[in-house]
C-alpha cells in the first residue's frame, strides 16, 4: 500500500539554528498537510499544499510541495524553544483516507 | 468553542472486556476519523466516516468497530480488547468531504492500556 516516509526521525538543534523535515510519498498526492504536536498534546493543523511546486510561508516556517507532488518539506528558520514538538506530514492517497508520516521530533536547546 | 471531545481520556482495562471510546464534535463536520498513535509509527487511521451511516476502513481496522448514527458522534468500539491495542487514540473531524479530508481538528486523545 501507499507509504509516506518522513525523515529525520529526530533532530536536536541549538536555539537559533535552522531545521528541516522531509516527507516522501510512494504515490502522487492530491495535496499534503502538515501538523504539529506538542509533547503531551494533540496534532494541530499547520497548512495544506495543493499545487505542484507550491511554496507557502508562515512567519519562520516555509512549506514546499514537490513538482511531482510526491514529496514535501517543512523548514523552520532560527528555531525557538516554542518550536519543540513533533511535525507530521499527511496526504490523502485518494478518497477520504489520510496517510501520516511517522513524524519528526524536534528538540531545541536554549 | 469549536472542539472535538473524547472520553475517556485515560483508561486501563483487561483483555476481553468490551469498551467504547466516545467522540463528539460541535462543528457540524461531515467527516470524522479515528487514529491510533504508537511510538515510531506516527498516526495510523483506523476507521473514517464521510457522513451519517457512511463508514469505511482505514489502514488498521482489525479489532475495532465504529458507528455513525448521528452527525456529531463517532464512537470507537473495542469488542474484545487485547494488549496490542494499548495505544493513544485520537478522534478527528473535518468539514471537507470531497477531494481529500481538508483540515483535521483533533480531540485531546484517549490513552488506553489493555492488561
Amino acid at each position: 500500500g501507499q507509504q509516506v516516509m518522513q525523515i529525520p526521525q529526530y533532530q536536536h538543534v541549538q536555539e537559533g539554528e535552522d531545521f528541516t523535515t522531509y516527507c516522501n510519498s510512494s504515490t502522487t498526492l492530491s495535496n499534503i498537510q502538515w501538523y504539529k504536536q506538542r509533547p503531551g498534546g494533540h496534532p494541530v493543523f499547520l497548512i495544506q499544499l495543493v499545487k505542484s511546486g507550491e511554496v507557502k510561508k508562515q512567519k519562520r516556517l516555509t512549506f514546499q510541495f514537490g513538482e511531482a507532488k510526491k514529496n514535501s518539506s517543512l523548514h523552520i528558520t532560527a528555531t525557538q524553544t516554542t518550536d519543540v514538538g513533533t511535525y507530521f506530514c499527511a496526504g490523502p492517497p485518494g478518497g477520504f483516507k489520510t496517510i501520516f508520516g511517522a513524524g519528526t521530533r524536534l528538540f531545541v536547546k536554549a | 468553542e469549536a472542539q472535538v471531545t473524547q472520553n475517556p481520556r485515560y483508561l486501563i482495562t483487561v483483555t476481553g472486556k468490551k469498551l467504547t471510546v466516545t467522540c463528539s464534535q460541535n462543528m457540524n463536520h461531515e467527516y470524522m476519523s479515528w487514529y491510533r498513535q504508537d511510538p515510531g509509527l506516527g498516526l495510523r487511521q483506523i476507521y473514517y466516516s464521510m457522513n451519517v451511516e457512511a463508514t469505511d476502513k482505514g489502514d488498521v481496522p482489525e479489532g475495532y468497530k465504529v458507528s455513525r448514527k448521528e452527525k456529531r458522534n463517532f464512537p470507537l468500539i473495542l469488542e474484545s480488547p487485547s494488549p496490542n491495542q494499548t495505544s493513544l487514540y485520537f478522534c478527528a473531524s473535518s468539514s471537507r468531504t470531497g477531494g481529500g479530508t481538508g483540515e483535521l481538528f483533533f480531540g485531546e486523545g484517549s490513552r488506553l492500556t489493555v492488561l
